[in-house]
């Protein structure tokens, strides 16, 4: 059964700090692994997906990786805003369902 | 990009009601939507998949007949949360994927907040 965990669980830095939040899961037998943003109280925003072919992403000041044999994404997070403050989560796709696995999330504040 | 909404955004009932949630694609046909459910600070945990015009596929633990869902069409999928009590209280997501395979990428809503008293 695939688990998801992403480490740490929360975060708090100063505005302007590059940051990088990790995600690591059991099976790496996956299709693809997406990272979404989820603001309080809010649904879910997808930031970037990652096919498993792929190594990396990269969307404005975000860039996430993906290595795949050692069960590890990455989120980076460059030059960090108060308005990046909320809960990032990774979602894992095995090859063969169409089911998403969601990591336990890291809640992530941006402070002035 | 692909729009998912979800109505109502939150909802407060009375312990022995049903309620019912609906998801709808707004600009592509849905072919596969799913239902999750997410507790306080706590991650999301898939109840259902769906294909539209048959019977939803639930995950182990999931009661069918308390979770009622239909996806009768390529647009929309409701939730009916029947006879509800309060430790059903929680955040419904929904999602849907255009593939037949179901391995399109999903597009989320953006929740229902259902409080049972």
């Amino acid at each position: 059964k695939q688990e998801v965990t992403q480490i740490p669980a929360a975060l708090s830095v100063p505005e302007g700090e590059n940051l990088v939040l990790n995600c690591s899961f059991t099976d790496s037998a996956i299709y693809n692994l997406q990272w979404f943003r989820q603001d309080p109280g809010k649904g879910l925003t997808s930031l970037l997906l990652i096919q498993s072919s792929q190594r990396e992403q990269t969307s404005g000041r975000l860039n996430a990786s993906l290595d795949k044999s050692s069960g590890r994404s990455t989120l980076y997070i460059a030059a960090s805003q108060p308005g990046d403050s909320a809960t990032y989560l990774c979602a894992v796709r095995p090859g063969t369902a169409s089911k998403l696995t969601f990591g336990t999330g890291t809640r992530l504040q941006v402070t002035l | 990009g692909a729009v998912v909404s979800q109505h109502p955004s939150w909802v407060i009932c009375k312990s022995g009601t049903s309620v019912k949630i609906e998801c709808r694609s707004l600009d592509f046909q849905a072919t596969t939507m799913f239902w999750y459910r997410q507790f306080p600070k706590q991650s999301l945990m898939l109840m259902a998949t769906s294909n539209e015009g048959s019977k939803a596929t639930y995950e182990q633990g999931v009661e069918k007949d308390k979770f009622l869902i239909n996806h009768a069409s390529l647009t929309l999928s409701t939730l009916t949360v029947t006879s509800a009590h309060p430790e059903d209280s929680s955040f419904y997501i929904c999602s849907a994927s255009e593939g037949t395979g179901g391995l399109d990428e999903q597009f989320f809503g953006p929740g229902t907040r259902l409080t049972v008293l």
